[in-house]
């Protein structure tokens, strides 16, 4: 059974700070979303990583998949309360299939 | 909107009791997931399809939940004999065949009695 572990499971900082959070498996996967999950709505599809060793930049959000395609990390700069959120990712092992969730990293930025 | 549309957005019911929802993909996705999400939990895969014919259903999905698409288009998800502990948010996304990136919708709340 393919599994992702998330970490830190909650984060509270203040507006301003930056904050790593940190997705990992034993498993290789083909490829790794990030979704960002506001209370009482779906996942918001953040981005896609493909390339071992890939790096993605939206904005204040750089997105990392390792070199073995076995774990990813999320950093944001300046944090600001309009990202508090749940942050998940998920891993696919072919195009089209089936997603393999993280149990997710409740995010909190206060002002 | 074209994006992800499912209904009903919540619905309570009384345990034993049947429910079904519905879910309308992205107009050109010919394929449908359907994942269940319990709180402080990431989605759990339920079932897919790739236009009318179901490609995959996880061990999750006990005899007692159905899913349909009949025409290749919207999808249903029904639940017999409801039970508490089907209480969860019913996610449903699509995406295009052999494509890495799944949109969902809103999904719906389902509170069992």
């Amino acid at each position: 059974t393919q599994l992702l572990e998330q970490s830190p499971q909650f984060l509270s900082i203040q507006e301003g700070e930056n904050l790593t959070v940190y997705c990992n498996s034993s498993s290789v996967f083909s490829s790794l979303q990030w979704y960002r999950q506001e209370p009482g709505e779906g996942p918001v599809l953040l981005v896609t990583v493909v390339t071992g060793g890939e790096v993605k930049k939206l904005k204040r959000l750089t997105f990392q998949f390792g070199d073995a395609r076995k774990d990813s990390s999320l950093h944001i700069t300046a944090a600001q309360p309009g990202d508090t959120g749940l942050y998940l990712c998920a891993g696919a092992n072919n195009q089209g299939g089936k997603l393999i969730f993280g149990q997710g990293t409740e995010l909190s930025v206060k002002p | 909107d074209t994006g992800v549309s499912q209904d009903p957005r919540h619905k309570i019911t009384k345990r034993g009791q049947n429910v079904t929802f519905r879910c309308d993909p992205i107009s050109e996705h010919n394929r449908l997931y359907w994942y269940r999400q319990t709180l402080g939990q990431g989605p759990e895969f339920l079932t897919y399809f790739q236009n009318e014919a179901q490609l995959e259903k996880s061990r999750l999905l006990s005899d007692r939940f159905s899913a349909e698409r009949p025409k290749g288009s919207f999808s249903t998800l029904e639940i017999q004999r409801t039970e508490q502990g089907d209480s969860a948010m019913y996610l449903c996304a699509s995406s295009l065949s052999g494509g890495r990136e799944q949109f969902f919708g809103p999904g719906t709340r389902l509170t069992v009695l």
